[in-house]
């Protein structure tokens, strides 16, 4: 079963507006990471956050984690057409490997 | 760095014939993963290395799939007999053994089974 859970699933906005994804999991986790995958290509690694972190900031995305509501949601402020792609959340699961979310499709609109 | 290189990007194939998918990791990563994706199923962990050891197969469908790592630089996923259901985007992906860093992923291996 997958760990991480994205919501919404598609997400569409205008250039300029900020894009808000989030992500629930299911059991205790030691760190959150999120990754982006344009069309056709691998995945990106954007950001990590530690279970002993709340909130991360990189450029224009912003990481927050609730590890009581084991959730964490991604921000991206004064989105671009650039960022149009798929957002995914990933959990350390057993061992080291991660357990990736179905993903956000986000798409910004010029 | 090149980053972790896969090939071929795009494999057309029919029922029951062998596919070969190749990975070459970051040179120094010692942990080595491979996922499959899908519309359907997502992002799903096959099996990962730790220098060149099978630690976790658990995700492999079936006996028709089988992975290898002869050494720190080379992995190979097959698939014999290949069937229309294992279509899908094969990622391998790689990242410094004991790290709970990023996953540095390939371009993915498109397979197609007719």
């Amino acid at each position: 079963s997958q760990q991480g859970e994205e919501d919404p699933q598609a997400l569409s906005i205008q250039e300029g507006e900020n894009a808000t994804m989030n992500c629930s999991y299911k059991t205790s986790i030691n760190n959150l990471q999120w990754y982006r995958q344009n069309s056709g290509r691998g995945l990106v690694h954007l950001i990590l956050i530690r279970s002993n972190e709340r909130e991360k900031h990189s450029g224009r995305l912003r990481v927050t984690l609730d590890t009581s509501k084991k959730s964490s949601s991604l921000l991206i402020t004064a989105s671009r057409a650039a960022d149009t792609a798929s957002y995914f959340c990933a959990t350390d699961g057993s061992g080291q490997n991660f357990v990736f979310g179905p993903g956000t499709r986000l798409s910004v609109l010029p | 760095d090149a980053g972790v290189i896969q090939s071929p990007r795009h494999e057309v194939t029919e029922m029951g014939q062998e596919v070969t998918l190749r990975c070459k990791p970051i040179s120094g990563h010692n942990s080595l993963f491979w996922y499959r994706q899908t519309m359907m199923r997502g992002l799903e962990l096959l099996i990962y290395f730790n220098n060149n050891v099978p630690i976790d197969d658990s995700g492999m469908p079936e006996d028709r799939f089988s992975a290898k790592m002869p050494n720190a630089s080379f992995s190979t996923l097959k698939i014999q007999p290949s069937e229309p259901r294992d279509s899908a985007v094969y990622f391998c992906a790689s990242r410094q053994t004991g790290s709970t860093g990023e996953l540095f992923f390939g371009e993915g291996s498109r397979l197609t089974v007719l």
